[in-house]
């Protein structure tokens, strides 16, 4: 089980450009979260996700942000015209129903 | 809204010395508590979850415990290794907040040789 896969590891974008960051959750796990870390702060919940539907996205802010997680493929987070409070490092986890998660190694975007 | 508050922000230590991290959170309402290391630049690592029937969990060296009705998690290290120094989260699952975690800060800990 190759755990959970996020890719790029490194992305670099400039201001308003789009960034898509892409999660595999782990074989067998129907729930995937998407996590941001800003620099010295802590981990703030996005949005959770199961397959084609959104179940909470209350921390995702109201503009330039999406999800998705399509029946086939990875989950997709999406940000447009990025600027440079968008530099964080995201990170997304899956979990089966009702149990611990697992985070995948983020995905670390730098807005230039 | 919960909040998850960690102590000591930051520790240092000598190699070999036993120590305690401190979780504590708002609203003991909650589902299971998590404690995560994170290493720098790396993903969170899942050390030990303990569900709310639970008062605590053990993996080797380290030893989780959880009393839901004051609101506080401890983290246990024992015989700390250099290899230990990490950040060490907390975090807890609501109980009617579907499966969203709140983390605390974390404590940065740095194990001396």
């Amino acid at each position: 089980n190759a755990g959970v896969m996020q890719n790029p590891r490194h992305l670099v974008r400039r201001r308003g450009q789009e960034a898509r960051l892409r999660c595999s959750p782990m074989k067998g796990h129907s729930h995937v979260y998407w996590y941001r870390q800003l620099p010295e702060e802590g981990l703030k919940f996005m949005v959770y996700l199961q397959k084609e539907n959104i179940i909470d996205e209350s921390g995702m802010p109201k503009e330039r942000f999406s999800a998705e997680f399509p029946k086939e493929g990875p989950s997709i987070l999406r940000i447009q015209q990025v600027v440079r409070g968008d530099s964080a490092a995201y990170f997304c986890a899956s979990s089966p129903p009702d149990s611990g998660y697992t985070f995948g190694s983020g995905t670390r975007l730098t807005v230039v | 809204k919960q909040e998850v508050t960690q102590i000591p922000a930051a520790l240092s230590v000598p190699e070999g010395e036993n120590l305690v991290l401190n979780c504590s959170f708002t609203d003991s309402a909650i589902y299971n508590l998590q404690w995560f290391r994170q290493d720098p630049g790396k993903g969170l690592t899942s050390l030990l979850l303990i569900q709310s029937s639970q008062r605590e969990q053990t993996s080797g060296r380290l030893n989780a415990s959880l009393d839901k009705s004051s609101g506080r998690s401890t983290l246990y290290i024992a015989a700390s290794q250099p290899g230990d120094s990490a950040t060490y989260l907390c975090a807890v699952y609501e109980d009617n907040a579907g499966n969203m975690l709140t983390f605390g800060g974390g404590t940065r800990l740095m194990v001396k040789p």
